[in-house]
């Protein structure tokens, strides 16, 4: 156990439709990175937030946005939902000290129908 | 930009069989270099890391070594066992300069061991 959750675990919805994933990083981690894996891209990066602000931006699509709230956790909202964005999508947090070690949540499966 | 290559799998072993997954990398700085296991169903593990050249990384009976020379990262182990079959996933992160270490991931490579 990583010590980062993630919810829900799966998640099927509609074209069109739009979802909201939640993270809540390691006690005491600062930074939360997102990242989606499929099966034709692989793992990519989306967007990393660091104490609230976001740090950096990769490959996230316009229909995609993130934050971070007060309390540390982040959520992914997916809007405008297409079929090609049914994948496993996984947060990872980093501390000050380590920044550059990411330890992973358990991910959350979408399925877009 | 930033890229990880590692050998396509699937591979299969037998039980107690030496395992070599190449990795190589390209980057623009001085990157570390990770090794990421994901189990079936599960999310990805920090298996071990190398942050500067000649280092290595060990873990569970795994090991790499960071060779700049060759801008490779190989993971290693003596015996493999049953448990030991899940996915690998080299990866490498450099500071982009704004304290963002995000990860680049080679495709992963598939490990299956047989009794």
């Amino acid at each position: 156990d990583s010590g980062v959750t993630q919810t829900p675990k799966h998640l099927i919805t509609a074209t069109g439709q739009r979802v909201t994933l939640r993270c809540s990083p390691r006690s005491g981690d600062l930074s939360v990175y997102w990242y989606q894996q499929s099966l034709d891209q692989g793992l990519q990066f989306l967007i990393q937030y660091y104490n609230g602000e976001e740090r950096a931006k990769g490959n996230i699509l316009e229909r995609f946005s993130a934050q971070q709230f007060p309390d540390l956790h982040s959520e992914l909202n997916l809007s405008s939902l297409e079929l090609g964005d049914s994948a496993l999508y996984f947060c990872a947090s980093s501390n000050r000290e380590d920044g550059e070690t990411q330890y992973f949540g358990p991910g959350t499966r979408l399925l877009v129908l | 930009g930033n890229s990880v290559t590692q050998m396509e799998g699937p591979v299969t072993l037998s039980e107690e069989a030496f395992l070599t997954i190449n990795c190589t990398y390209t980057a623009t700085g001085y990157p570390s270099l990770f090794w990421y296991v994901q189990y079936p169903g599960e999310g990805l593990q920090l298996l071990l890391k190398a942050t500067k050249a000649d280092d290595k990384g060990s873990n569970k009976g795994f090991e790499a070594t960071y060779r700049k020379e060759t801008t490779s990262f190989h993971l290693e182990k003596g015996s493999v066992q049953v448990s030991d079959s899940a996915v690998y996933f080299c990866a490498l992160s450099e500071d982009s300069g704004a304290g963002s270490y995000q990860l680049t991931f080679g495709k992963g490579t598939k490990l299956s061991v047989i009794p």
